[in-house]
């Protein structure tokens, strides 16, 4: 089955600065791979997604990278704010299958 | 409000009591999903409906548990015979599948129902 692995478990970056949230997956066959913003005490929320026909993909201060060959996707935050503060989920799936989520990563912004 | 509902919004019971949850996707959404979130982790999934038919259930989903979308709409998940490592975050979502070969399939999630098995 496919399996998500989202590194790191925290991540802690000084206001204006950048973030870089990596997952690698396991199932080759993987063509879709949503990240999920989640404050405390609400729901996820889509943030960014990526098909496997693309790259890269931007919306503002978010970008998302995917590796197929390795692989691997990253998301990008460019000019952290504070209110980006919360937990990010990367997922993964196959066509016309469920979503696996990684275990998520408790982004820290420093002011 | 047009989005994912789930009631009831936080749940206490003892163990060995049976719970049932329910949640009512967008309404032009044919698929619906539950998952399990406990502290510190990512969503868990448990089961998926496309419309009224139950398509996966994970190995996570022993047999207490038990999910039902009678009509296509409102799901419920019911949880028998409660037990403390029952306790969690029980999140809906739901998406909507077209026929196309390439769709986005965006899966909106509602407010959860947290659950706690004293």
């Amino acid at each position: 089955g496919e399996n998500v692995e989202q590194h790191p478990s925290t991540l802690s970056v000084q206001e204006g600065d950048s973030a870089v949230i990596k997952c690698t997956y396991s199932d080759s066959a993987s063509n879709y791979f949503p990240w999920y913003k989640q404050e405390l005490g609400k729901r996820p929320q889509l943030i960014i997604d990526i098909r496997s026909n693309v790259g890269e993909k931007k919306d503002q201060r978010i970008a998302v990278t995917l590796n197929k060959t390795a692989k691997h996707f990253s998301l990008h935050i460019t000019e952290t704010q504070p209110e980006d503060s919360a937990v990010y989920f990367c997922a993964a799936r196959k066509r016309d299958d469920k979503i696996i989520f990684g275990k998520g990563t408790r982004l820290h912004i420093l002011p | 409000d047009t989005g994912v509902s789930q009631d009831p919004r936080h749940k206490i019971t003892k163990r060995g009591q049976n719970v049932t949850f329910r949640c009512d996707p967008i309404s032009e959404h044919n698929r619906l999903y539950w998952y399990r979130q406990t502290l510190g982790q990512g969503p868990e999934f448990l089961t998926y409906f496309q419309n009224e038919a139950q398509l996966e259930k994970s190995r996570l989903l022993s047999d207490r548990f038990s999910a039902e979308r009678p009509k296509g709409s409102f799901s419920t998940l019911e949880i028998q015979r409660t037990e403390q490592g029952d306790s969690a975050m029980y999140l809906c979502a739901s998406s909507f599948r077209s026929g196309l070969a390439e769709y986005q399939e965006t899966q909106y999630f509602g407010p959860g129902t947290r659950l706690l098995v004293l």
